[in-house]
């Protein structure tokens, strides 16, 4: 099946810092990708959809200027906390899909956030 | 808008029990549905998938049943193992411009050996 990485895969950083994150598409083109966050004990939450060479579309209540997302090639999405918050710490999945496969996504291992 | 719920929230099972986790969904209008297992800070491991048209998909131990019209969905496990203990999602995959999972909360398996 089709590959999605993610780097890092574990992050600690500062308060007020910024993080970014990658999601990439190993052996397909990923003409959209997900991003989704996961608080403890709860259940993915879809933030943004991005299709590759537009901007992102952002879910209801996800600030747009504070999780900057890039999607420049059709193998590579990054997700940007800018000014991290401990409110910010979770974990955080992103998925692809492709144009040929539109009804299925492919799941990223998660990066784990941790703001102190 | 989809909303989709699993029940119960946490389970725990001796070892060797058949159980049955439950997911439902509000809006019917659904290409597929999904059965995920997520292992604690790991990401998404797929386990069956469920095409609208189809009403049960089976993978060793497991089985997984739709029924669209009333809005559910149920995963089926056999014989289960300690090494079954996860969490485990139903996701949707609804239809209509949206094009978008909805995931269910999850159920917390413990299977105790």
């Amino acid at each position: 099946g089709a590959v999605v990485s993610q780097h890092p895969s574990r992050v600690i950083c500062k308060s007020g810092t910024s993080v970014k994150i990658e999601c990439r598409s190993l052996d397909f083109q990923a003409t959209t990708m997900f991003w989704y966050r996961q608080f403890p004990k709860q259940s993915l939450m879809l933030m943004a959809t991005s299709n590759e060479g537009s901007k992102a579309t952002y879910e209801q209540g996800v600030e747009k200027d504070k999780f900057l997302i890039n999607h420049a090639s059709l193998t590579l999405s990054t997700l940007t906390v800018t000014s991290a918050h401990p409110e910010d710490s979770s974990f955080y999945i992103c998925s692809a899909r492709s144009e040929g496969t539109w009804e299925t996504q492919y799941f990223g291992p998660g990066t784990r956030l941790l703001v102190l | 808008k989809q909303e989709v719920t699993q029940i119960p929230a946490a389970l725990s099972v001796p070892e060797g029990e058949n159980l049955v986790l439950n997911c439902s969904f509000t809006d019917s209008a659904i290409y597929n549905l999904q059965w995920f297992r997520q292992d604690p800070g790991k990401g998404l491991t797929s386990l069956l998938l469920i095409q609208s048209s189809q009403r049960e998909q089976t993978s060793g131990r497991l089985n997984a049943s739709l029924d669209k019209s009333s809005g559910r969905s149920t995963l089926y496990i056999a014989a289960s193992q300690p090494g079954d203990s996860a969490t485990y999602l139903c996701a949707v995959f609804s239809s209509g411009s949206a094009r978008q999972l909805t995931f269910g909360s999850g159920t917390q398996l413990t299977v105790l050996p």
